[in-house]
């Protein structure tokens, strides 16, 4: 199966700062999903980026497929921001990242 | 905007018990998906089902599990004698159409075997 990394596996940001995070996947995919597992353990859909840039708000993401790697970066940070964010690609069935965790202290 | 649901939030058995855990997909979308999470590890795939059959599923689905579409709108996954590795979030997602378009997620259902 496709193997997906994330970097780095741990965050920990003061409140305003803003930070890079990093999916790598080990085969060509045609899709790739960033999610936000809030403190509930919900996970919330961020983005599905194929290729190139978007932006939603504070949040964008980049995938250069070519190069299999996406990045989530995070502007402003706020507490709410903290969690797990899990970058998701498909294969023979759907493989999740290993996942960073992020603290935004206040 | 439309969502998944998953009921229940949370539920808790003994062990050996059969649980089924419920999923309403979104009402357009032909792909249905579950997944699993043990505290504190990533999400796992486990079945894929589309046209009222499974099309894929991982070494973990095994015969202790079984989904089944029993009507137009929910969409279920049973687990006949639970054990206590069992114990993990389980989501439930959709998506529309073939290719590898945007899943949804429900919100999960926490299960703890005691």
């Amino acid at each position: 199966g496709i193997q997906v990394e994330q970097s780095p596996p741990d965050l920990i940001l003061q409140e305003g700062a803003n930070s890079t995070l990093r999916c790598n996947f080990s085969d060509s995919v045609n899709n790739l999903q960033w999610f936000h597992q809030n403190p509930w353990g919900q996970l919330i859909n961020l983005f599905y980026i194929p290729s190139g840039t978007k932006q939603n708000g504070r949040l964008s993401a980049t995938t250069v497929a070519t190069e299999r790697y996406s990045l989530l970066y995070i502007s402003s940070s706020q507490t709410t921001d903290s969690g797990v964010y899990f970058c998701a690609v498909p294969g023979n069935q759907f493989y999740f990242g290993t996942g960073t965790s992020l603290t935004v202290i206040p | 905007e439309p969502e998944v649901t998953q009921t229940p939030s949370h539920q808790v058995t003994q062990m050996g018990q059969e649980v089924i855990l419920r999923c309403v997909p979104i009402s357009n979308h032909l792909y249905f998906y579950w997944y699993r999470q043990i505290l504190g590890q990533k999400v796992e795939f486990l079945v894929s089902f589309y046209n009222n059959e499974i099309s894929e599923k991982s070494e973990i689905f095994d015969d202790q599990f079984s989904v089944e579409r029993p009507d137009g709108s929910n969409f279920t996954l049973k687990i006949r004698s639970t054990k206590l590795e069992d114990s993990a979030m389980y989501f439930c997602a959709s998506r529309w159409t073939g290719g590898w378009n945007e899943q949804y997620f429900g919100p999960g259902t926490r299960l703890t075997v005691t």
